[in-house]
């Protein structure tokens, strides 16, 4: 079974500073999706940014990038020049490559701070 | 151009009543998954449904839990004889058909608290 790690509970960041959040996953499969998702206080569940595994170039959404590196089956998300509205819990989530949907397995989450 | 949508919002019941949560998908959208988010974790799978089918519900508990999405109307997730370890956020996502390819985009969730 596929397994999602966060070995980092919280983080804090200093405004307009860089942050880089861990993730690492499990999978004896070779094509699969990447995701993190974030949530604040409000619980929404939103998505920030995804990776397909068979591509080899890092997404980048704005402020947010990741850094995926296959071989290792690790996908950090850096965040930079961090704004206080990027507080809020971050999950790292794994899906699998099917022709007809696939459930999300996530990790446990980091909770990130911003300080002004 | 609405989002998922999910009611009630927050929902309060005794031991033992019976829970209805219901779930919009996305106009588009046919294909519904329920996750729960335990206090302090992560969230879980519970089922994945398409219309009027149940394609994987290997997330579901074995007793008092159960799903539907019907040809018309909300995906509906029913909790019977709840019981305080039910307390829960429960969140659903949808995803268009041909998914293999799309994203899934989640509701506001509803919180279930069992007194």
């Amino acid at each position: 079974a596929q397994t999602v790690t966060q070995s980092q509970p919280e983080m804090s960041v200093q405004e307009a500073e860089t942050v880089t959040l861990s993730c690492t996953y499990d999978t004896s499969e070779s094509d699969y999706y990447l995701f993190w998702y974030k949530q604040p206080p409000s619980r929404q569940m939103i998505l920030v940014i995804r990776q397909e595994a068979y591509k080899q170039q890092n997404a980048t959404e704005n402020r947010f990038s990741v850094n995926f590196q296959k071989a290792a089956k690790s996908f950090s998300l850096k965040i930079s020049d961090s704004q206080l509205g990027d507080a809020a819990m971050y999950f790292c989530a794994y899906r699998e490559w099917e022709t007809s949907g696939s459930r999300l397995t996530f990790g446990e989450g980091t909770q990130l701070t911003v300080n002004p | 151009n609405a989002g998922v949508m999910q009611n009630p919002r927050h929902l309060v019941r005794r031991r033992g009543q019976e829970a209805r949560l219901r779930c919009s998908p996305m106009k588009g959208h046919s294909h519904v998954y329920w996750y729960r988010q335990l206090p302090e974790e992560g969230l879980k799978f519970m089922v994945y449904l398409q219309k009027e089918n149940i394609i994987d519900e290997s997330g579901m508990p074995k007793e008092r839990f159960s799903a539907e999405f019907p040809k018309e109307g909300p995906s509906i997730l029913r909790i019977q004889q709840v019981v305080r370890g039910d307390s829960a956020a429960y969140f659903c996502a949808s995803s268009p058909p041909r998914s293999y390819t799309d994203t899934q985009y989640f509701g506001p969730g509803t919180r279930l608290t069992v007194l």
